[in-house]
């Protein structure tokens, strides 16, 4: 089946670059996300990348996507303490009518 | 516009009993998404619902249902609760449009604790 895999943990300095990685099994995921998660919180949405593009930015945010790896990737330049949270990376799949194939979390600790 | 609302936002429960939990979308969106959320399990996908009609399920057991009505509110159910049904379940909206990025906005969630 459909896997999304994340690394559990990142901690970086404040004022530093955060980059937290995913891979997905799923080849025909046409659209992914990330979702950020603070402490007693929902899933909030950052931004998305459609399949067929390789970049996008936005403000401090900028995903990466290599299809032929399956690896996506969020950049966070200049992270503040604020960003502290757990950071999911999402893919969509046609499978069983269209759902959200989600990773662990990805926790980000950001030291002062 | 006002985000996804989620009620209650906690609860407490025996085992063996049953539970309502009740999501409103984000106006204008027809399509809502129930997810489980635990520490053990991750984030795991229970069904959607688009126009009153269950559009797909995941792999939970049939105590776990839903519902939507006309105005696109859902509600899900779980009967004969277990311990393990203690979770975070987390209710997402999209409009779910043609040609739409399939983008989903979640609510805060409802805890459920089950004793």
């Amino acid at each position: 089946g459909e896997d999304v895999e994340q690394s559990l943990f990142l901690s970086v300095r404040e004022g530093d670059s955060s980059v937290i990685n995913c891979t997905y099994t799923d080849s025909s995921s046409t659209y992914l996300y990330w979702y950020k998660q603070e402490p007693g919180a929902g899933l909030q949405l950052l931004t998305y990348i459609f399949s067929n593009m390789d970049m996008k930015q936005d403000q401090r945010l900028t995903v990466l996507l290599n299809k032929k790896d399956k690896h996506l990737s969020l950049r966070i330049a200049d992270t503040q303490t604020g960003d502290s949270a757990i950071y999911f990376c999402a893919v969509f799949t046609y499978n069983q009518g269209g759902k959200l194939i989600f990773g662990q979390g990805t926790e980000l600790s950001v030291k002062p | 516009k006002a985000g996804v609302t989620q009620t209650p936002r906690y609860l407490i429960k025996t085992r063996g009993q049953q539970v309502t939990l009740s999501c409103s979308p984000i106006s204008g969106h027809r399509s809502v998404s129930w997810y489980q959320q635990t520490p053990g399990q991750g984030l795991q996908f229970l069904f959607e619902y688009f126009s009153e009609t269950q559009r797909n399920k995941g792999n939970f057991p049939g105590r776990f249902s839903g519902r939507q009505f006309s105005n696109s509110r859902s509600e899900m159910n779980v009967s004969t609760l277990e311990l393990g049904d203690s979770a975070l379940y987390l209710c997402a909206s999209s409009p779910r449009l043609a040609g739409d990025t399939y983008e989903q906005y979640f609510g805060p969630g409802t805890r459920l604790t089950v004793t």
